[in-house]
């Protein structure tokens, strides 16, 4: 049972344009939402986090929306960027003492950005 | 601060031989972790530690032993490596203290090959 569903697979955008990519969980123990990016042959680096408490959150171009009820958070990734083609995960974690430090991770998106 | 580190960074077994994969960090984490990352299946926790002489199983952990002597080594064992384990291994950590909880900071992977 994929307790974090990640879509889409794939996904080409024009530079300039906004990426869109969606994630699904059903654990409601989950607290902790992080998005990581991955270049190729490097490990993944937190990207942006969000916890249940607020709906949405905003760094520079990236910004997470949450929607507790739907059990969905999603990467929304202003003005891409040819440099923005990486593959990205969503994640979930729980942070009591047992579970932190421990997230499952979406299958991942890979973004190309078209110049 | 080199944060989180991996030896080797590429290694060819053949079936049946053993090898341990190394890790370490030098952030004073307490949290340790060790995924598998394979073709269109995002990234899978194999063996989970909170603290030193503490581990835990993760979601694939067969074929794979960990132990956790010191704060700072967390070495992944292949026991009798199989053509199923061919994949890229990152070790990850993350501090238990208050801020961004569950942020985990990857190493740089090891490409392992079993033939």
């Amino acid at each position: 049972q994929q307790q974090v569903k990640q879509s889409p697979q794939s996904l080409i955008v024009q530079k300039g344009g906004i990426s869109i990519i969606n994630c699904a969980y059903e654990n409601t123990a989950f607290d902790y939402f992080p998005w990581y990016q991955q270049f190729p042959g490097k490990g993944p680096a937190l990207l942006i986090a969000i916890r249940p408490d607020v709906s949405e959150k905003k760094e520079g171009r990236f910004t997470i929306s949450f929607n507790k009820s739907a059990k969905q958070f999603s990467l929304h990734i202003m003005d891409s960027q040819p440099g923005d083609s990486a593959t990205y995960f969503c994640a979930a974690g729980s942070s009591d003492n047992t579970n932190a430090g421990k997230s499952t991770f979406g299958d991942g998106t890979t973004l190309t950005v078209k110049p | 601060n080199a944060g989180v580190t991996q030896t080797p960074k590429f290694q060819v077994l053949k079936t049946g031989q053993s090898m341990t994969l190394q890790c370490a960090q030098d952030m004073n984490h307490e949290y340790m972790s060790w995924y598998r990352q394979d073709p269109g299946m995002g990234l899978r926790l194999i063996h989970y530690s909170v603290g030193a002489g503490i581990t835990d199983q993760g979601e694939v952990p067969n074929g794979y032993n960990v132990s956790r002597s010191t704060t700072e080594d967390f070495p992944l064992r292949l026991l009798s490596a199989a053509p199923s384990q061919t994949s890229v291994y990152f070790c990850a950590s993350s501090y238990s203290g208050r801020g961004p909880l569950g942020e985990q900071f990857f190493g740089p992977g090891t490409r392992l090959t079993v033939l």
